[in-house]
């Protein structure tokens, strides 16, 4: 079946340094791409978005880049801090009119190291 | 600003019993969506609704049902509950379909 994945369970780093989290989908017709953050006993967080228009988009310090030719998302965080730590979750929308429940990825925590 | 508004936030029930969680989407949203995110587990979209009628239903067990009611709550109702039934329950609200989908805080359901 269609699915979204992420491929790193947990990734480090180091405060002050960047993060890039990657997802990888599998649905071509999905339109609407969410990185989602998650704290400990928290609902997710909307975080940002992009639809398949679009390459890229930029936030404060999250850049969300799209390339539908792999089928990839990724997650940029500039100059991490120790509020970034939790788990993120890529979801994703089809274009399938009416199907408008999301579809999430596996999560990967990011921890970061003072 | 407001948030979307879960209760309870926390449920203890025996297996076969039944479960009502409730959700209160942000003013002027209306549109509901509920999740299940088991332990270590990606939230699983269950079922959505939009302008109190059904809009999309996912991996929602027929033991369970939910509705929309004229103030834009919205109740899941799961009876016969089973021990996998355990789990943490989103309610996500949004201003119309398709755009951005605000999380609550979730109901941690445990079936004992």
């Amino acid at each position: 079946g269609e699915s979204v994945g992420l491929h790193l369970p947990t990734l480090s780093v180091q405060e002050g340094d960047n993060s890039i989290i990657n997802c990888a989908y599998s649905n071509s017709a999905s339109d609407y791409f969410i990185w989602y953050k998650q704290e400990s006993g928290k609902g997710p967080q909307f975080i940002i978005d992009i639809r398949s228009n679009m390459d890229k988009r930029q936030g404060q310090r999250v850049t969300v880049l799209l390339n539908k030719t792999v089928k990839h998302l990724s997650l940029q965080i500039a100059a991490t801090q120790p509020g970034d730590s939790a788990v993120y979750f890529c979801a994703e929308r089809g274009s399938g009119g009416g199907a408008d429940g999301l579809t999430f990825g596996k999560g990967t925590h990011l921890i970061i190291q003072p | 600003a407001a948030g979307v508004i879960q209760s309870p936030r926390h449920l203890i029930k025996e297996k076969r019993e039944t479960a009502t969680l409730k959700c209160y989407p942000i003013p002027r949203h209306d549109t509901v969506y509920w999740y299940q995110q088991g332990p270590g587990q990606d939230p699983q979209f269950l079922i959505s609704f939009y302008e109190k009628m059904q809009s999309d239903k996912g991996s929602i067990p027929d033991r369970f049902s939910a509705q929309q009611f004229s103030d834009y709550h919205s109740e899941l109702n799961m009876s016969s509950l089973e021990l996998g039934d355990s789990a943490l329950y989103f309610c996500a609200s949004s201003q119309s379909r398709g755009n951005e989908q605000y999380f609550g805080p979730g109901t941690r359901l445990t079936v004992t």
